[in-house]
């Protein structure tokens, strides 16, 4: 099956302080990326989403910054919580045909009190 | 809220057995996605469907894997004969296509032993 990367980095932050994840995407040609969170033992949960027509999208505490000529997508969390623990995934959507929805590999985020 | 549904939440089978798994998607969404997860691969495309259609599903292994959707309601996963390093977690997803983002199931917990 199609998937990116099999290492999993680990982002350690403090409670209150400001989480940047980072992602590198491979194809040009996707159109819309999309953030997930996933906790342990359930399935990935929709953050927000960004189309490639956008550079900058705002939701409830998190901010996706795209950048298409580095292929970078960033997903910032203002005053990490504890609650936001998790693994973070980024997706592509590969347009072109029939689009299909791609993953990272997705990075830990540890909250500390 | 609308949810999208998998069952078996676990399923423990030994080598050479049928194991089928199914998903009830969102009803309205026309879009399906199978994926597999393990630590070693992260989140792999199986396959994917649209109005349920098989548009892709080059990410399964053809000889043991299957994927169908009877009918709009109910989307199944058979993997015959089964294997141990089959073993991981299946999510099913479904969406309305790109820009309305896509919604997981909780997964089924697959060991084959």
């Amino acid at each position: 099956g199609e998937s990116v990367g099999l290492h999993l980095p680990t982002l350690s932050v403090q409670e209150g302080d400001n989480s940047i994840i980072n992602c590198a995407y491979s194809n040009s040609a996707s159109d819309y990326f999309i953030w997930y969170k996933q906790e342990s033992g359930k399935g990935p949960q929709f953050i927000i989403d960004i189309r490639s027509n956008m550079d900058k999208r705002q939701g409830q505490r998190v901010t996706v910054l795209l950048n298409k000529t580095v292929k970078h997508l960033s997903l910032q969390i203002a005053a990490t919580q504890p609650g936001d623990s998790a693994v973070y995934f980024c997706a592509e959507n590969r347009a072109g045909g029939y689009n299909k929805l791609i993953f990272g590999a997705g990075t830990r985020l540890a909250v500390h009190p | 809220d609308a949810r999208v549904t998998q069952t078996p939440r676990h399923k423990v089978t030994e080598m050479g057995q049928e194991v089928t798994m199914r998903c009830q998607p969102i009803l309205g969404h026309n879009t399906v996605f199978w994926y597999r997860q393990t630590m070693m691969q992260g989140l792999e495309l199986l396959a994917y469907f649209r109005n349920r259609a098989p548009l892709d599903d080059s990410g399964m292994p053809k000889d043991r894997f299957s994927a169908e959707m009877p009918d709009a309601t109910l989307a199944t996963l058979k993997i015959q004969p089964s294997e141990p390093r089959d073993s991981a977690v299946y999510f099913c997803a479904s969406g309305l296509g790109q820009s309305y983002g896509y919604t997981f199931g909780s997964g089924t917990r697959l060991t084959v032993v």
